[in-house]
């Protein structure tokens, strides 16, 4: 199946520093690709849905400003969270649509633990 | 708005038994429906894919059932074994690919 890699797989920062997690397809292109926030034992929570060479649609309740994504390439998107406090620590998973895009069968990333201090 | 919901939340089995998830969604107007298996602190492993169109899919010991019309899924494991523990995902997709996801079930298999 189509792989998608995520990077880093953990991050611990200080409060107030910026954080970037990559998400790559590495064997197909991927025009849409989608960032979700899992907190401990709950379900994935959408926040936005990434498209390639324009601007990012966000989740109601997610804030734009903090976090920051960006889709340059069919093969990339890259989630920054900016001014990280604590209670942004969470796990960050991203997920791109197979090149069967017919299907839209999704395939996700190993995803990010991101715990700032 | 589309609700996922997945029952039970947990659920524990002796080793080689045969076992149903169930998901049920609220919205009937869905593209496709997946399951995913995750283990703990992981990403997500798809299991199985189910087009709108289709009423079920396998995969070796896995089968998912989609009626669309009631809004339920189902996915059954045979002869579980220790391996298949995990937190298994039901994950509804709408137009432009927009996934929902069930909180999940999270399975024990005893040896």
């Amino acid at each position: 199946g189509a792989v998608v890699s995520q990077h880093p797989s953990w991050v611990i920062c200080k409060s107030g520093t910026s954080v970037k997690i990559e998400c790559r397809s590495l064997d197909f292109q991927a025009t849409t690709m989608f960032w979700y926030r899992q907190f401990p034992k709950q379900s994935l929570m959408l926040m936005a849905t990434s498209n390639e060479g324009s601007k990012a649609t966000y989740e109601q309740g997610v804030e734009k400003d903090k976090f920051l994504i960006n889709h340059a390439s069919l093969t990339l998107s890259t989630l920054t969270v900016t001014s990280a406090h604590p209670e942004d620590s969470s796990f960050y998973i991203c997920s791109a649509v197979g090149t069967s895009g017919l299907t839209g069968e999704l395939f996700f990333g190993e995803g990010s633990r991101l715990t700032v201090l | 708005k589309q609700e996922v919901t997945q029952i039970p939340a947990a659920l524990s089995v002796p080793e080689g038994e045969n076992l149903v998830l169930n998901c049920s969604f609220t919205d009937s107007a869905i593209y496709n429906l997946q399951w995913f298996r995750q283990d703990p602190g992981k990403g997500l492993t798809s299991l199985l894919l189910i087009q709108s169109s289709q009423r079920e899919q396998t995969s070796g010991r896995l089968n998912a059932s989609l009626d669309k019309s009631s809004g339920r899924s189902t996915l059954y494991i045979a002869a579980s074994q220790p391996g298949d523990s995990a937190t298994y995902l039901c994950a509804v997709s709408t137009g432009g690919f927009k996934t929902i996801f069930g909180a999940g079930t999270r399975l024990f298999v005893k040896a």
